[in-house]
């Protein structure tokens, strides 16, 4: 059973500060991770795919991937209370089927 | 180009009707995947297609769902004698590769509810 594992929060942060999202996966051989944003009420939709271990940066979103410690997170520098959402974690594992995790909310406040 | 569509957004059914749930993918995608969501977790596989295919329909959670997109580009998912646990949001997301190894493009879902 493939496991992805997310603490469902909610992450408070005051405007402007470093919110810092975390992610397990249990599948050793998963490749593909992705980050989603999911506004309430509405469908998710793609932050960041990270392929390779390490930093990817994107504008303030940078997701790092450790294999080794089967960990994934995403990071979003100066937060905006437009930044709060719910933000879901998947990866495909060994398989094709993505599994997600149940998000993390995060609250921004001004 | 037009996203993901679903329809109906909202459905209201009575305990043991039989709905229909529509996708409309992106063109050209190849894969099409069909999740629910209940409320505070994530999305829940429950089949993927690629093209007219049914490759893989383990997530559906009983017998009562069906799925099916025949000419690989439109897909309805058809639930028979809805149960009350059967209320959810469900999701339709296509991609243009192969499997879950790339980006999701998720429609707006249809919340249903059972009565």
């Amino acid at each position: 059973q493939k496991e992805v594992e997310q603490n469902s929060g909610p992450l408070s942060v005051p405007e402007g500060a470093i919110a810092s999202l975390n992610c397990t996966y249990s599948d050793r051989v998963s490749q593909s991770f992705f980050w989603y944003r999911q506004y309430s009420g509405k469908s998710p939709e793609l932050i960041m795919s990270i392929y390779s271990n390490g930093d990817k940066e994107d504008g303030r979103f940078t997701a790092q991937l450790n294999k080794a410690s089967q960990y994934v997170s995403l990071l979003i520098r100066d937060s905006q209370p437009s930044d709060s959402a719910t933000y879901l974690c998947a990866t495909p594992g060994g398989s094709y089927i993505p599994t997600f995790g149940r998000g993390t909310s995060l609250i921004v406040h001004p | 180009g037009a996203g993901v569509s679903q329809s109906p957004r909202y459905k209201v059914a009575k305990r043991g009707q039989d709905v229909a749930l529509r996708c409309d993918p992106i063109s050209g995608h190849v894969s099409l995947f069909w999740y629910q969501q209940a409320l505070g977790q994530g999305p829940e596989f429950l089949t993927y297609f690629q093209n007219e295919a049914q490759l893989d329909k383990s997530g559906l959670p009983s017998d009562r769902f069906f799925a099916e997109r025949p000419e690989g580009s439109v897909s309805t998912l058809k639930i028979q004698r809805t149960q009350q646990e059967d209320s959810a949001v469900y999701l339709c997301a296509s991609s243009p590769g192969q499997g879950g190894y790339n980006e999701q493009f998720f429609g707006p879902g249809t919340r249903l509810t059972v009565l």
